[in-house]
């Protein structure tokens, strides 16, 4: 049974960092691409960062770029996102979410941890 | 960034009703779309992805259709289980990947 389970949100001010992780199991990490989703309270679904199987290709949303890093460690099944200089705007509950193609990224997320919340407050 | 349009927001509807979900995007995605559902406080549900293949174990009532720009959810037969939010995602272009402003199923 595939598995993701987040950790690492909370409550921070603005400007502070976080890191957030993502503990896989129940199928082979090192196959498929990983995304971080987001969702601020009470709204819709927004993609943050995804990268490949072997890290050689990674993006992010603009509304994040030069301030979150995707990085994965294939030995641990694990997945993180650093969040640094963090702004009330960045206050969501944010997912992991495995693609579904295999090698090649596909786009499609068809499992999704329960999120974990992370709070931008002072 | 590509946008993705759906309507309508939100709606009422019935057991047993036929019901559909129209998606939009700004620019041609040809068949690189995914619907998702989401019920509260739970995570989103893989439907359908390439704009007409169901996931695997998604009920067979649920099935989608288009290409190039417009987009439908359809749900032949809504059961009590159905409502719920539902998102249409693009991607085809990337990044970044985008979805939806979500469409809210409610019982009438």
């Amino acid at each position: 049974e595939v598995q993701l389970v987040e950790s690492g949100g909370g409550l921070v001010q603005p400007g502070r960092s976080l890191r957030l992780s993502c503990a896989a199991s129940g199928f082979t990490f090192d196959d498929y691409a990983m995304h971080w989703v987001r969702q601020a309270p009470g709204k819709g679904l927004e993609w943050v960062s995804g990268i490949s199987w072997n890290s050689g290709s990674i993006g992010y949303a603009d509304s994040v770029k030069g301030r979150f890093t995707i990085s994965r460690d294939n030995a641990k099944n694990s997945l993180y996102l650093q969040m640094n200089s963090l702004r009330a705007e960045d206050t969501a509950l944010y997912y992991c979410a495995k693609d579904r193609g295999i090698a090649v990224a596909r786009g499609e997320f068809d499992y999704w941890g329960q999120g974990t919340l992370v709070t931008v407050s002072s | 960034a590509i946008r993705m349009t759906q309507s309508p927001s939100s709606f009422s509807a019935s057991t047993g009703d036929r019901v559909t979900i129209t998606c939009r995007a700004s620019q041609g995605i040809s068949s690189y779309l995914a619907w998702y559902q989401q019920k509260p406080g739970k995570a989103p549900k893989l439907l359908i992805y390439a704009a007409s293949t169901l996931q695997s174990g998604v009920p067979s009532r649920f099935s989608g259709s288009g290409s190039g720009t417009d987009f439908t959810l359809t749900i032949s037969c809504l059961q009590s289980e159905d409502f719920a939010t539902y998102y249409c995602q693009q991607y085809y272009s990337y990044p970044p990947y985008t979805f939806g402003q979500g469409t809210k199923l409610e019982i009438k």
